[in-house]
């Protein structure tokens, strides 16, 4: 049971190139999130999907796009990165359906690290 | 949204029980509050979760006094290898949209 899978787990770019972070997750559930962990700092939500087919704008959603593939896909995309963007981005998905209630257990990536040069 | 505020940071030894006092005075009625924990380079990892009273499971408590303003993650004889970052994070009430505070470095000291 892999759990939350991201990829890749390590990308150097330059200013101005685009890329796209992966994650899947492999336990049903139906939200997810993306976040981004800047050294010595909290995590910042990005971006979030509380269900399939829907996504919402989360702290810090400049400079990002996000796509809800399907129930287990949920990417990030960089259409032109900044040296500002360079940071741990963390995907995380949780049980919790979108307007339910209740326990909202959020299980995390290894993360991906990104630099921008 | 539920706003949550902890010690920055906290220093302990080993053996020694460690709390760790979260405030979150806006919370929701619908929201639960959950504790994790993150090692460096590694994404945060679930370690509790409580909605009133006290939870209890094999790693931590959690104390929720009965306004739910505050929460307490107890963490009994810490060791070197509980020196680590802890949030506590308030939701799963009125929105799925998830906030994490500031967190609370942990260090445990021989």
């Amino acid at each position: 049971n892999a759990g939350v899978t991201q990829t890749p787990k390590f990308q150097v770019l330059k200013t101005g190139q685009s890329m796209t972070l992966q994650c899947a997750q492999d336990m049903n559930h139906n939200s997810m999130y993306w976040y981004r962990q800047d050294p010595g700092m909290g995590l910042r939500l990005i971006y979030y999907s509380a269900s399939e087919g829907t996504t919402d704008k989360g702290e810090v959603p400049n400079g990002y796009n996000v796509s809800r593939l399907n129930k287990r896909e949920f990417s990030l995309r960089l259409e032109s990165a900044a040296p500002s963007q360079t940071s741990v981005y963390f995907c995380a998905s949780s049980a919790l359906s979108f307007g339910g209630t209740g326990a909202n257990v959020l299980t995390f990536g290894a993360g991906s690290r990104l630099t921008v040069l | 949204l539920a706003k949550t505020t902890q010690p920055i940071s906290m220093d302990s030894y080993e053996g020694q029980e460690v709390n760790i006092t979260c405030s979150h005075n806006n919370i929701a009625t619908n929201d639960y509050i959950t504790w994790y924990q993150q090692f460096p380079s590694q994404g945060p990892r679930f370690i509790i979760q409580g909605y009133k009273t006290k939870v209890t499971n094999e790693v931590a408590s959690l104390f929720i006094p009965a306004d739910r303003k505050s929460s307490t993650l107890s963490l009994p004889r810490v060791s070197l290898s509980d020196t680590a970052v802890y949030y506590c994070l308030v939701g799963g009430g009125a929105t799925n949209k998830l906030i994490f505070g500031t967190g609370t470095l942990l260090a445990v000291q021989p």
